[in-house]
């Protein structure tokens, strides 16, 4: 059962074109959601932490919201250095630890 | 402090073979995590420490690999009688308290062949 769950898999988008990823979850007693970049043959590199439904952080171009259900990372006018994995990570009541989504490979087209 | 080290970056090794990982975490953190990673997945979940404490362990890991962390500082990770499914980004994180997230070494890169 998969408890995090990211989409689109994958994204293309033209340099300065919009969008959004989505992480949605299922488990119980959400403790923190974490997004996380991450470049080719390197480790995740931390972005933001969200505690509670209604919050929001900034971050340049990025912009992470949560609802009681799921997350957003929203990029507005990216650039080709944006190209990157995005991870969503969930850390919840009864874990010891942080759990990952399959992330979303995005891609900016110059 | 220069963050969490990971040595070596790279390891191709020979099936059957024995390797070792080290992870030096940031040095106030008392958590550290081992993670695996492989193509188009996101990171699974391996081991915890808190302090020299190993306080859970992954149905992920075998009889085949250990981990130590020696007085609470550095830790290894060691993996016995590699095999082609070991092939993998090894990663380790570490962070202070329960709900910071994590700060992640640059990882290993194993191959097996």
């Amino acid at each position: 059962e998969d408890q995090v769950t990211q989409s689109p898999e994958a994204l293309r988008l033209q340099e300065g074109e919009s969008s959004s990823l989505n992480c949605s979850y299922t488990v119980s007693g959400l403790r923190g959601l974490f997004w996380y970049r991450q470049d080719p043959g390197k480790g995740p590199e931390f972005l933001f932490t969200l505690y509670s439904a209604g919050e929001e952080k900034e971050k340049e171009r990025l912009k992470a919201t949560l609802t009681k259900k799921e997350s957003f990372l929203h990029i507005t006018a990216p650039k080709p250095e944006d190209s990157a994995t995005y991870l969503c990570a969930l850390y919840y009541s009864s874990a010891s630890k942080i759990i990952f989504g399959s992330g979303t490979r995005l891609s900016i087209r110059p | 402090d220069t963050g969490v080290s990971q040595d070596p970056r790279h390891k191709i090794t020979k099936r059957g073979q024995n390797v070792t990982f080290r992870c030096d975490p940031i040095s106030e953190h008392n958590r550290l995590y081992w993670y695996r990673q492989t193509l188009g997945q996101g990171p699974e979940f391996l081991t915890y420490f808190q302090n020299e404490a190993q306080l859970e362990k992954s149905r992920l890991l075998s009889d085949r690999f250990s981990a130590e962390r020696p007085k609470g500082s550095f830790s290894t990770l060691e993996i016995q009688r590699t095999e082609q499914g070991d092939s993998a980004m090894y990663l380790c994180a570490s962070r202070a308290r329960d709900r910071d997230g994590y700060t992640f070494g640059s990882g290993t890169r194993l191959t097996v062949v």
